[in-house]
């Protein structure tokens, strides 16, 4: 099973209407969740981190369920500006996961495209 | 205040040659990474160096080499470019300290496209 796994889409979606994606992770000892945004042919950029208590930036909602081990990511009244790839990345604290200084993890994205 | 820079932005390359690509940040931040994206794999670790004056492998290290020259820049080297290396490479960095719990942002650079003909 890989390490974390997102559906890659592409999610084809129109203006103003509600989009969530989710991603799983295996490894249960995961400790920090983060969603990172990647415009076409640019670099990823941290969109949110993803707290225990689940957490909101805007229009943005970012959830976290550790007992069936996903995050997820909840977009409202979404723009064409909306339109990228949702990178899932989680730090396992302590193991140098791909043998990574932090532990992290990215998975291959979600591409949303938001259609007018 | 530009961030994280890296240069060239394009490069192509035949089988065997060199090059080095060069990356370096303005935030003082400890900790600097190289990553390599390809279709369908996401983005993988290849080298990363926790703090200046180290430099450890990340998940794909093989065909490459790096050097922290300083605390600001980050290199990568192809000795001897495959075209299996042809991948968009990106530089990052954070203010991570090694054995710190937390995780800070990672920020990236805005890639170099190498292609290995």
């Amino acid at each position: 099973r890989k390490e974390v796994e997102q559906d890659p889409g592409p999610f084809n979606v129109p203006e103003g209407a509600t989009v969530a994606f989710n991603c799983t992770y295996s490894n249960s000892a995961s400790q920090s969740f983060f969603w990172y945004r990647q415009d076409c042919r640019k670099e990823p950029k941290l969109l949110m981190s993803v707290y225990s208590s689940g957490n909101e930036d805007g229009r943005f909602t970012a959830q976290l369920n550790r007992a069936s081990q996903y995050i997820s990511l909840l977009i409202r009244d979404s723009k064409l500006s909306d339109s990228a790839t949702y990178l899932c990345v989680v730090k396992v604290l302590g193991v140098r996961s791909g043998g990574g200084a932090d532990g992290l993890t990215f998975g291959k994205g979600t591409h949303l495209i938001i259609q007018p | 205040n530009a961030g994280v820079t890296q240069t060239p932005k394009f490069q192509v390359l035949k089988t065997g040659q060199s090059m080095t690509l060069q990356c370096a940040q303005d935030m003082n931040h400890n900790s600097m990474y190289w990553y390599r994206q390809d279709p369908g794999m996401g983005l993988r670790l290849i080298y990363y160096s926790a703090s200046e004056g180290t430099t450890d492998k990340g998940e794909v290290p093989n065909g490459y080499n790096v050097s922290r020259l300083n605390k600001r820049e980050f290199s990568l080297r192809l000795e001897s470019a495959a075209p299996s290396q042809t991948s968009v490479y990106f530089c990052a960095s954070s203010e991570a300290h090694p054995g710190q719990a937390i995780q800070y942002e990672q920020y990236f650079g805005p890639g170099t496209r190498l292609t290995v003909t």
